[in-house]
């Protein structure tokens, strides 16, 4: 079956810039997308098609895709970015959708 | 505004059965893909099953395909997935989630134990 892989953990000081890799042999063919979970809530969308900013999410949440990889980077990171991080994809046919294994944010 | 609300969930035994539902409101049901996503306590985000706007067309991971069934009612803006022959694994807070190319809407959840 189709596997999303991500970095366990990413720590990161105030203010300093967080970044998190998604790797899948379909990405190159397929979006992805990334969601943003605190404890005890459901996830929210903060980047979808690879680098778009859905409304209400702050700027410094940017997505950029290269190859099999797509990263998710938080710029100028605050308390409230920490969270649990996903990116979700397709696999090269469309029909699976597939989450990755997801990074924990912890804001230092 | 868009509303997910799922309910249904609880304790069941190994092998019992469970039906979840899940309903809609604040947007026009039957024009939207939806979708089932589980999440393990303590664990990431796991895919279960797809379905389109009309139900014709439907997908299930691996994990629970010949076991659990998604199936939709446009007349009454809901989306409900019928759970077989479950297993301790399965336990897992269920979210309905609307599909957009991404999910764009979610529910809170409901939590399904599968435990003696």
């Amino acid at each position: 079956s189709y596997e999303l892989t991500q970095p366990p953990s990413v720590s990161v000081s105030p203010g300093q810039t967080a970044r998190i890799t998604c790797s899948g042999d379909a990405l190159p063919k397929q979006y992805a997308y990334w969601y943003q979970q605190k404890p005890g809530q459901a996830p929210v969308l903060v980047i979808y098609k690879d680098s778009e900013r859905p409304s209400g999410i702050p700027e410094r949440f940017s997505g950029s895709s290269s190859g099999t990889t797509v990263t998710l980077t938080i710029s100028g990171v605050q308390a409230e970015d920490e969270a649990d991080y996903y990116c979700q994809s397709a696999d090269s046919s469309g029909t699976y959708r597939v989450f990755g294994t997801g990074t924990k944010v912890t804001v230092l | 505004e868009v509303q997910l609300v799922e309910s249904g969930g609880g304790l069941v035994q190994p092998g019992g059965s469970l039906r979840l539902s899940c309903a809609a409101s604040g947007f026009t049901f039957s024009s939207y893909e939806m979708n089932w996503v589980r999440q393990a306590p303590g664990k990431g985000l796991e895919w279960v099953s797809y379905i389109s706007s009309s139900g014709s067309t439907i997908y299930y991971a691996d994990s629970v395909k010949g076991r659990f069934t998604i199936s939709r009612d446009n007349a009454k803006n809901s989306l409900y997935l019928q759970m077989n022959s479950l297993r301790a694994e399965d336990t897992a807070v269920y979210y309905c989630a609307r599909e957009a190319d991404w999910f764009d809407y979610w529910g809170q959840g409901t939590l399904v134990t599968v435990s003696s």
